[in-house]
């Protein structure tokens, strides 16, 4: 089944610096990729996704990356602030196998004010 | 945008007893909803998917006796935690997929449930 791997596990930023977080997955066959944003005790919310068709998205401060070739994604936080402090997932899915999501195993970014 | 509930938000039981939780969507209809249990400082780990007016499919590792998974209409799922027992202390999380909207593979997260076995 489909393997995704997630790094850092944990990354301290100042304020107004970027945060990038990168996953490689396992399945070639994976054709979409959603990140999440967990804050303590919340439900996971959806922050940004691509699917394999396209290499860049870009929402504000935000942005993905994907290289199929390489299997691997990235999200990039530009301009950080304290509310971006929170545990940020990343995820594949293969829209033949039922759309299962295979999460990373998160990163825990703190942004320091 | 689609939302998901799920009741109750906590629950404190005795070892031994059962525990059911509901998963709903609200303003869309859902033949298939997706239940993950998440350990503290933990990624979230699929348990089961399940289908409206059919069996549920289990991961692998994942008892379907203890487990239990009832999605009898297209707006509610249910996950019951059967003869719960401490290590089944653990934050429990459903999902869904509302296949109306424009982005049919996203899923939408209810608020989840913490169980708490004493």
């Amino acid at each position: 089944g489909e393997n995704v791997e997630q790094h850092p596990s944990t990354l301290s930023v100042q304020e107004g610096d970027s945060a990038v977080i990168k996953c490689t997955y396992s399945d070639s066959a994976s054709n979409y990729f959603p990140w999440y944003k967990q804050e303590l005790g919340k439900r996971p919310q959806l922050i940004i996704d691509i699917r394999s068709n396209v290499g860049e998205k870009k929402d504000q401060r935000i942005a993905v990356t994907l290289n199929k070739t390489a299997k691997h994604f990235s999200l990039h936080i530009t301009e950080t602030q304290p509310e971006d402090s929170a545990v940020y997932f990343c995820a594949a899915t293969i829209k033949a196998a039922g759309n299962k999501l295979t999460f990373g195993g998160g990163t825990r970014v703190l942004v320091k004010p | 945008g689609a939302v998901v509930s799920q009741h109750p938000s906590w629950v404190i039981c005795k070892s031994g007893t059962s525990v059911k939780i509901e998963c709903r969507s609200l303003d869309f209809q859902a033949t298939t909803m997706f239940w993950y249990r998440q350990f503290p400082k933990q990624s979230l780990m699929l348990m089961a998917t399940s289908n409206e007016g059919s069996k549920a499919t289990y991961e692998q590792g994942v008892e379907k006796d203890k487990f239990l998974i009832n999605h009898a209409s297209l707006t509610l799922s249910t996950l019951t935690v059967t003869s719960a027992h401490p290590e089944d202390s653990s934050f429990y999380i459903c999902s869904a997929r509302d296949p109306t909207s424009g982005n049919t593979d996203t899923q939408y997260f209810g608020p989840g449930t913490r169980l708490t076995v004493l």
